[in-house]
């Protein structure tokens, strides 16, 4: 069974423009999760979506955001980007909420400039 | 924030067990014990959890003390692919927000 699934691996953008990063769970998972990695702050939950519906969020502002399709595929996106974004974005898929086991893609490793 | 302490850095010689600990004292009944490990940026790769009883599966052996305040990840032979950063973490069964903490940067050495 195939992996989650991250696309980009690599980007690179300016200050103010916006990005939008996809994820793929692994088939049959319905739950994405995703958190940001930085040096500074280590691994930082984000946001959870299920059955198409936002969870839970953890503690970023309104320009981070989500959306998950009817596949379960899921999107993020950030607008107004800001130096202190650089970070390696990490999407996460479990079958279910809660007692299900995670399973983490390789990121997408974001670079503003 | 983290409801995890772990010491910031371990050593293990190539071929020994490596025993990591873990303080979780503030755990509530519904939290899990899961046990992460990253290597060099790439994603947390699971390696195991539990709720109260002892575990083990192929890559590691969890031990978690009857009052549920710590734990420890026992890997049985650590070899030099086993060198990552070690993330213990507790979760509860009715949402999947998992809060890491720093971890433990194990190096296994020849």
């Amino acid at each position: 069974k195939a992996g989650v699934t991250q696309t980009p691996r690599y980007l690179i953008k300016t200050r103010g423009q916006q990005v939008t990063l996809s994820c793929s769970p692994i088939s049959g998972h319905r739950s994405v999760s995703w958190y940001q990695q930085t040096p500074g702050q280590g691994l930082q939950f984000l946001f959870e979506y299920f059955s198409e519906t936002q969870r839970n969020k953890g503690n970023f502002p309104g320009r981070f955001s989500g959306r998950q399709f009817s596949n379960s595929r899921s999107e993020m996106n950030v607008s107004t980007l800001e130096l202190g974004d650089s970070a390696l974005y990490l999407c996460a898929s479990s079958l279910y909420r809660g007692m299900e086991t995670q399973y983490f893609g390789p990121g997408t490793r974001l670079l503003v400039l | 924030d983290a409801k995890t302490t772990q010491p910031t850095s371990m050593d293990c010689a190539e071929g020994r067990a490596a025993n990591l600990p873990c303080n979780h004292s503030t755990i509530s009944g519904n939290e899990y014990v899961y046990w992460y490990r990253q290597i060099h940026s790439q994603g947390p790769q699971y390696i195991i959890h539990g709720l109260k009883n002892n575990e083990t599966n192929e890559m590691a052996s969890l031990i978690i003390t009857e009052d549920r305040k710590s734990s420890t990840l026992i890997l049985p032979h650590a070899t030099l692919r086993d060198t990552a950063v070690y993330y213990c973490i507790v979760k509860a069964d009715n949402n999947n927000d998992m809060r890491f903490g720093a971890g433990t940067r194990l190096t296994v050495k020849p």
